[in-house]
């Protein structure tokens, strides 16, 4: 079945550090990837995300390169803020088309100033 | 104008109680879902509705019911809670639009805990 892999952390990073979150996936046929974030104490938003090979989504100073060959959605951020501590989620959504999106495990980023 | 609504944001119980949890969204999509998040934050899908239907049931105990009295509200009743039963519960939606497929806006959540 779909799965999505990602690491698990708890990460903790200097503020202007530079990040990267590995996410891979296993999917049968072509998936959207995504990267969602859950602020402490909130529900999850959408951050960025890549609907085919080689795509890159971006927001808020964050990318993410849709990676067909590597099976990889890896998010990067140049320089932290301590704002953006937070959950970070890779999910991909079911190529089938029922709108079911399948999470990895979460990976917990604090950012100390 | 709060996007995805979720009552009440805690709930304690004891085992044995039913439940229910509300979600109410003013986005004017047409599919629902809600979502269990467990204490390591891992976050399962366990149901979704479109326009009043039932479209995806994962594997979930059926003391678990989902209601959809229309397409802006999704509810959940649980029956005989379990110690198992705490974590969070978030309720999401999303737009069946061409381009904006996995988009899902998520509720704050509900915090079940079960004594």
């Amino acid at each position: 079945g779909n799965s999505v892999t990602q690491m698990e952390g708890p990460v903790t990073l200097s503020e202007e550090a530079f990040l990267t979150i590995n996410c891979t996936y296993t999917a049968t046929g072509y998936p959207s990837l995504f990267w969602y974030v859950q602020y402490p104490g909130e529900g999850l938003q959408l951050l960025l995300k890549a609907t085919k090979a080689d795509d890159k989504g971006s927001n808020k100073g964050f990318e993410a390169t849709y990676r067909k060959e590597t099976t990889s959605f890896h998010l990067e951020k140049g320089s932290v803020q301590v704002s953006d501590s937070a959950v970070y989620f890779c999910a991909l959504s079911d190529p089938g088309g029922s709108e079911k999106l399948v999470f990895g495990k979460g990976m917990k980023l604090t950012v100390n100033p | 104008d709060t996007a995805v609504s979720q009552t009440p944001k805690y709930l304690v119980t004891q085992m044995g109680n039913d439940k229910s949890i509300k979600c109410e969204q003013n986005l004017g999509h047409d599919t629902m879902y809600w979502y269990k998040q467990d204490s390591k934050k891992f976050l399962k899908i366990m149901f979704s509705y479109n326009n009043k239907e039932l479209i995806i049931n994962e594997t979930v105990p059926n003391r678990f019911s989902p209601k959809s009295p229309d397409k802006a509200h999704l509810n959940l009743h649980i029956n005989s809670l379990e110690l198992g039963d705490s974590a969070v519960y978030f309720c999401a939606s999303s737009p069946q639009t061409s381009g904006r497929e996995g988009e899902q806006y998520f509720g704050p959540g509900t915090r079940l805990t079960v004594t």
